[in-house]
């Protein structure tokens, strides 16, 4: 009975690869986020999605790229993986979009070798 | 842009309160949050607050919004060991991406 699920919860890879994290919610949300938690435990927004509007922050490398398949999912795909990238990922829900309390995911620990 | 300021350790005995602190720019935020991160963990939503509102209690939380000032605490009455952890302030950013805007977090020790 997860409310946001994502999967794997590791993922140690070599620099280059390509590589996808899932992300699935169960709360019938129609908004889904991801963030980036660096090793400084700092938290930053990358992607929101509705099924209408993908709104990407600015910072964030064209490697990286969002996949809904339906409202419940939204996979994170990274081409080219760098050194950089070494980082926590966590994915978000929430109803209605702006403003409204984001539900997370444990997150998924990624280690670029 | 917006920004969210909080401290980065605050130390409490066991059975003392412990108030955390923080403070945004965004004078537009709509919602304010607090969220709790134990090791190795993910984030869990504490409490949040809408910004017509000065003060949310539930249990032995407390959120104390003072808008005028962009100043938000939470205060955890009777410390207690397992609310050692790293809490997370937080507003709806209005940057480039339609998500929140995080505070770097409050490591909450706890001292028996």
């Amino acid at each position: 009975d997860t409310a946001v699920s994502q999967t794997p919860k590791y993922l140690v890879t070599q620099m280059g690869n390509d590589k996808s994290i899932k992300c699935e919610q169960n709360l019938g949300h129609d908004t889904m986020y991801w963030y980036k938690q660096d090793s400084k435990k700092f938290l930053k927004i990358m992607f929101s999605y509705n099924n209408k509007e993908l709104i990407i922050n600015e910072t964030v490398p064209n490697r990286f790229s969002p996949k809904s398949p339906d409202k419940a999912h939204l996979n994170l795909h990274i081409n080219s993986l760098e050194l950089g990238d070494s980082a926590v990922y966590f994915c978000a829900s929430s109803i209605g979009g702006a403003g409204r309390p984001q539900h997370f995911g444990d997150g998924t620990r990624l280690s670029i070798l | 842009g917006e920004d969210v300021e909080q401290s980065l350790f605050l130390s409490v005995r066991e059975g003392d309160s412990s108030v955390i602190n923080c403070t945004y720019t965004d004078s537009s935020s709509t919602y304010l949050y607090w969220y709790k991160q134990e090791p190795g963990a993910g984030l869990q939503l504490l409490t949040y607050i809408f910004s017509n509102m000065d003060m949310k209690q539930d249990q032995r939380l407390t959120v104390l919004l003072n808008k005028k000032d962009k100043h938000l605490s939470l205060r955890i009455a009777d410390t207690q060991t397992g609310d050692s952890a790293i809490y997370f302030c937080a507003e709806k950013g209005g940057g480039g991406a339609d998500g929140l805007t995080f505070g770097k977090g409050t490591h909450l020790i706890i001292q028996p």
